[in-house]
Order: structure tokens, then sequence, then C-alpha cells
């Protein structure tokens, strides 16, 4: 079981550029949420997805952010025209259930992928 | 509004030493609570979980415990070690705010041999 999977670890992007961060959850996991930790700070929740739906998105930037999480194939968070504030750590978490009850589906958290902003 | 801190941001012992990091949130009407360590430039490891029924749990040389009460939990690390230096963080779930957990901005321990 390789655990939560992202990929890249590092991405350096120019302001304006696309960055497409991919996460692959663990195995059996059907639930993912994506945080974000800016420098300096605590980590933040963005989004919660379930296979082919988004189910809270409310700590999600209004423009150029969007997630995705296809039947098939890892969950996406694409961030359009990036600009020097999007740098930061992102981080990806599955669970088997939508709810933590227990100490048997906690959150597992993914490595993290490091976006630079140059 | 729902919140979690942590004092104190950084803490430095003696190796050998018991310490303990604490944890504050605003709405007592927690439904779980975590605590996760993060190395730096890795992920986040959880350590413990402690459900809102529960007062404390314990894993090794830690234990973590729940005052929902007083909008607290503590975390003891006992006989410290180097190895145990990281970034200590806890996060907060609430049934109002569904699946996703509030972050404190952690504690940096350094434990030097």
């Amino acid at each position: 079981n390789a655990g939560v999977m992202q990929n890249p670890r590092h991405l350096v992007r120019r302001r304006g550029q696309e960055a497409r961060l991919r996460c692959s959850p663990m195995k059996g996991h059907s639930h993912v949420y994506w945080y974000r930790q800016l420098p300096e700070e605590g980590l933040k929740f963005m989004v919660y997805l379930q296979k082919e739906n988004i189910i809270d998105e409310s700590g999600m930037p209004k423009e150029r952010f969007s997630a995705e999480f296809p039947k098939e194939g890892p969950s996406i968070l694409r961030i359009q025209q990036v600009v020097r504030g999007d740098s930061a750590a992102y981080f990806c978490a599955s669970s088997n259930t939508g709810v933590i009850t227990s100490g048997a589906n906690v959150l597992t958290f993914g490595a993290g992928s490091r976006l630079t902003v140059l | 509004k729902q919140e979690v801190t942590q004092i104190p941001a950084a803490l430095s012992v003696p190796e050998g030493e018991n310490l303990v990091l604490n944890c504050s949130f605003t709405d007592s009407a927690i439904y779980n609570l975590q605590w996760f360590r993060q190395d730096p430039g890795k992920g986040l490891t959880s350590l413990l979980l402690i459900q809102s029924s529960q007062r404390e749990q314990t894993s090794g040389r830690l234990n973590a415990s729940l005052d929902k009460s007083s909008g607290r939990s503590t975390l003891y690390i006992a006989a410290s070690q180097p190895g145990d230096s990281a970034t200590y963080l806890c996060a907060a779930g609430w049934e109002t705010s569904g699946s996703r957990l509030t972050f404190g901005e952690g504690t940096q321990l350094t434990v030097n041999p």
C-alpha cells in the first residue's frame, strides 16, 4: 500500500502559467481533501471531493482554482494564471469515509507538492 | 468562528525531558481532535486521534488529552529524543464543518542531544 501519492513534489512556474497538481489516494479510499500551507502559516482546507463529485469547496479561492476527482485516475488541483501568492505547499489527504469516526479511518496525508511561482 | 491555536510556536528542550504541547479551540462542540507530526519538507503523519466522547489517547511515549469544556488539548511527550524534533500540529473537526479539519499553526519542537 503506497499511501497517498502526490506529484510533482516540486513545481516551478512563472507568473501567468498553469499549475496542475495530482493526487492518488490510498487504495480503497474514495474521499480526497486538498489543503494549502502558505509559508509560515498552518494548513488551510481548500476542497473535499468524492469520485466525480465536489462535496465541499468552501476553502477554494473564487477564481483561478479548480479541482476534480474523475472516475478513473488521480484527483487534480488546477491553478490557472498563477501569481506569486500561490507559492505554497499543497497537501492531499484521503480517507475511506467522509467523517472521521475512529482511528481506522483517519486522514492520511501525502508528502505534498511545493509550488514556487517566479 | 471555529479556530485552533497552538502555544508555544517553538520549543527547545534537552534530550530526556518530558514536555507538553498545548492546543486550544474556540468551539467546544468538537467532533474530534487529531495530532500530527510534520517533518521539514515532508507530509503529515497522524499521531493520535481523540473522539469527542474520549478524554485521552496513548501511543508509546505520546499521550493526548481532550478537555472539551475548557477548549483544550495537550500532547504529552515522555522522555523526549532528538528524533522527536519536528513540527506538531493539532487539528479539530466539528460536525457543523463536515469533513474538513481546522489546523493550528503548529509548535516547532527541537530536542537537543
